[in-house]
């Protein structure tokens, strides 16, 4: 099992819809959680982090927290197209080290 | 956020020779890592380099192969040795700050891409 592992993708969506990415993690211990978007050609860029359970929102964004579950969402609202990218979520271990998951990539059309 | 800058952009380089690979902040930060990112690819940590210290490698890489330095908290260097086309790649620098009410985010450089031919 991996550390950290994401919806499969490519995950499509229209102009306007709601994208969800989901992310699983395997260390319970687990404290910190990011999601990170990464345009082709490009570095990764923080979107989120979220610490606590709940909801945290930030504009179009919106990260989910469920720890019991082990179980980090993100969606994004009134989708564009400008959002096609890949969604890389992260997670600092309870060892304090970042693990990445392998990315789902998101498509929006118009 | 940290200012990362990350030399040479791009480079292509002949099979046995060397590159060295430099990451600069603009602050200085506890944890600094080396990430390799295949064309498609998910990000694969190479290595966390260690302020005064052997930088800590990952399972698959070895200091003899990528050795690393950091001499201080904003200054890194990460050498690809007797290059093969197989380590063509995006090499990435990447910085958190890992400080007690820090939020352990982690920044990135924009990048070196490494083709070998």
């Amino acid at each position: 099992q991996k550390e950290v592992e994401q919806n499969s993708g490519p995950l499509s969506v229209p102009e306007g819809a709601i994208a969800s990415l989901n992310c699983t993690y395997s260390d319970r211990g687990s404290q910190s959680f990011f999601w990170y978007r990464q345009y082709s050609g490009k570095s990764p860029e923080l979107i989120m982090f979220i610490y606590s359970n709940g909801d945290k929102e930030d504009g179009r964004f919106t990260a989910q927290l469920n720890k019991a579950s082990q179980y980090v969402s993100l969606l994004i609202r009134d989708s564009q197209p400008s959002d096609s990218a890949t969604y890389l979520c992260a997670v600092i271990t309870n060892a304090g080290k970042s693990t990445f998951g392998d990315g789902t990539t998101l498509t929006v059309k118009p | 956020s940290a200012v990362i800058s990350q030399k040479p952009s791009r480079d292509i380089c002949q099979r046995g020779t060397s590159l060295t690979i430099q990451c600069q902040v603009d602050s200085q930060v506890t944890m600094m890592f080396w990430y390799r990112q295949q064309p498609g690819q998910s990000l694969t940590l190479i290595a966390t380099a260690n302020q005064g210290s052997e930088a800590t490698y990952e399972s698959g890489f070895v200091i003899d192969k990528f050795p690393i330095s950091r001499p201080n908290l904003t200054f890194s260097t990460l050498t690809v040795s007797n290059m093969s086309p197989e380590d063509s790649s995006i090499y990435l620098c990447s910085v958190m700050d890992a400080s007690e009410g820090a939020k352990n985010i982690q920044y990135f450089g924009a990048g070196t891409r490494l083709s070998v031919l």
